[in-house]
């Protein structure tokens, strides 16, 4: 069973773009939703993470919104860059005691063209 | 100072036969998780330790799949008798104690053929 879903599979922008990618959840008890850019070959790294408490945080370009009633939240990419070309997967983690186990999206492919 | 390390980073093996995947952690972490990628998915959890003990197994596929981290460092991933479903690449990810972080390794590129 998906418990994250995540959209779209793919997509294109120009330099300068904001892409927007999302994601949904189904278990109430996540508590902690990272964001992860991948690149091919590399293992993910961490670029931005979120609790439920807030509805928005903002890390350089990088932004997340959560809207927790809809059980969704979205990673912002401001002034997009052909280096911020990669996958990137959303994740949750419901804390206690599952041990900070992450359920990853099935992850967007963005490309960003000159 | 260093990342999280992974070896070999590729494997190639034949149907049935025997593996061993080795993840480095950071220093000092004291949670490990392994995660099977498979191609164009997600990272799925396999298992969790907490310095020596394995905490959470809940992820392995099957009984093939064993893992241990018998000093609390380095850890073992054994699959045993490949399949070619268990081509994939498997990550090992660090976590500090009390951080939600974790960093991950580049991973192995399992081959079955």
């Amino acid at each position: 069973q998906q418990q994250v879903k995540q959209s779209p599979q793919s997509l294109i922008v120009q330099k300068g773009g904001i892409p927007i990618i999302n994601c949904a959840y189904e278990n109430t008890a996540f508590d902690y939703f990272p964001w992860y850019q991948q690149f091919p070959g590399k293992g993910p790294a961490l670029l931005i993470a979120i609790r439920p408490d807030v509805s928005e945080k903002k890390e350089g370009r990088f932004t997340i919104s959560f809207n927790k009633s809809a059980k969704q939240f979205s990673l912002h990419i401001m002034d997009s860059q052909p280096g911020d070309s990669a996958t990137y997967f959303c994740a949750a983690n419901a804390g206690g005691t599952s041990y900070g186990k992450l359920t990853f999206g099935q992850g967007t492919i963005l490309t960003v063209h000159p | 100072g260093a990342g999280v390390s992974q070896s070999p980073r590729y494997k190639v093996a034949k149907r049935g036969q025997d593996v061993a995947l080795r993840c480095d952690p950071i220093s000092g972490h004291v949670s490990l998780f392994w995660y099977q990628q498979a191609l164009g998915q997600g990272p799925e959890f396999l298992t969790y330790f907490q310095n020596e003990a394995q905490l959470d197994k809940s992820g392995l596929p099957s009984d093939r799949f064993f893992a241990e981290r018998p000093e609390g460092s380095v850890s073992t991933l054994k699959i045993q008798r490949t399949q070619q479903e268990d081509s994939a690449v498997y990550l090992c990810a660090s976590s500090p104690q009390g951080s939600n972080t974790q960093y991950f390794g580049p991973g192995t590129r399992l081959t079955v053929l």
